[in-house]
């Protein structure tokens, strides 16, 4: 069945230090969502990119999607102790289905 | 505007029991998906509702239901409990299920 990959698993790092997740589909989508989940919270929605190349930018973070439309990533610029976490990604098939990633759960080192 | 509410916050259950999961929506928003989420599993896609109809739905058994009324409120059901149903289940909405979603902060289920 289709698959939204998501490495790495786990991603630690000294605060200051930049973090990048990335997701990989077997099929193009039509848009690709992230979220951030906090330890003991809630995934929170980020944001949706929708056009093949699109790139956009939240502060520190930014958001690629893929030529092809299958593949994204998200980069952390500088990280600080408030971006602990596990972003997901999820990713919009042809037949509507929202496919998550596994997460990418960001450690930073004290 | 208020959240996306899910009710009870907590509840411990016995094998083979059954329990009913609530879920408001945001004001407005006709979409509901449900999620189950474990250390090990991460989010997992139960079922999606938009205006009282299933549009979508996971790979979970039959004994994993729901529905949706026409006010967007939403219910999930899982009959004859497993210790393995221990997880936190999480109810999200959006307006018509193409934008992101919001979550609630999750239905958090111990079967004992």
């Amino acid at each position: 069945g289709q698959q939204v990959m998501q490495i790495p698993q786990y991603q630690h790092v000294q605060e200051g230090e930049d973090f990048t997740t990335y997701c990989n589909s077997s099929t193009t989508l039509s848009n690709i969502q992230w979220y951030k989940q906090r330890p003991g919270g809630h995934p929170v929605f980020l944001i949706q990119l929708v056009k093949s190349g699109e790139v956009k930018k939240q502060k520190r973070l930014t958001f690629q999607f893929g030529e092809a439309k299958k593949n994204s990533s998200l980069h952390i610029t500088a990280t600080q102790t408030t971006d602990v976490g596990t972003y997901f990604c999820a990713g919009r098939s042809s037949n509507y289905q929202l496919i998550w990633g596994a997460g990418t759960k960001l450690i930073i080192k004290p | 505007k208020a959240g996306v509410t899910q009710t009870p916050r907590y509840l411990i259950k016995t094998r083979g029991q059954q329990v009913t999961l609530s879920c408001s929506p945001i004001s407005g928003h006709r979409s509901v998906s449900w999620y189950q989420q474990t250390p090990g599993q991460g989010l997992q896609f139960l079922f999606e509702y938009f205006s009282e109809t299933q549009r979508n739905k996971g790979n979970f058994p039959g004994r994993f239901s729901g529905r949706q009324f026409s006010n967007s409120r939403s219910e999930m059901n899982v009959s004859t409990l497993e210790l393995g149903d221990s997880a936190l289940y999480l109810c999200a909405s959006s307006l018509f299920g193409l934008e992101g979603y919001t979550f609630g902060s999750g239905t958090r289920l111990t079967v004992v």
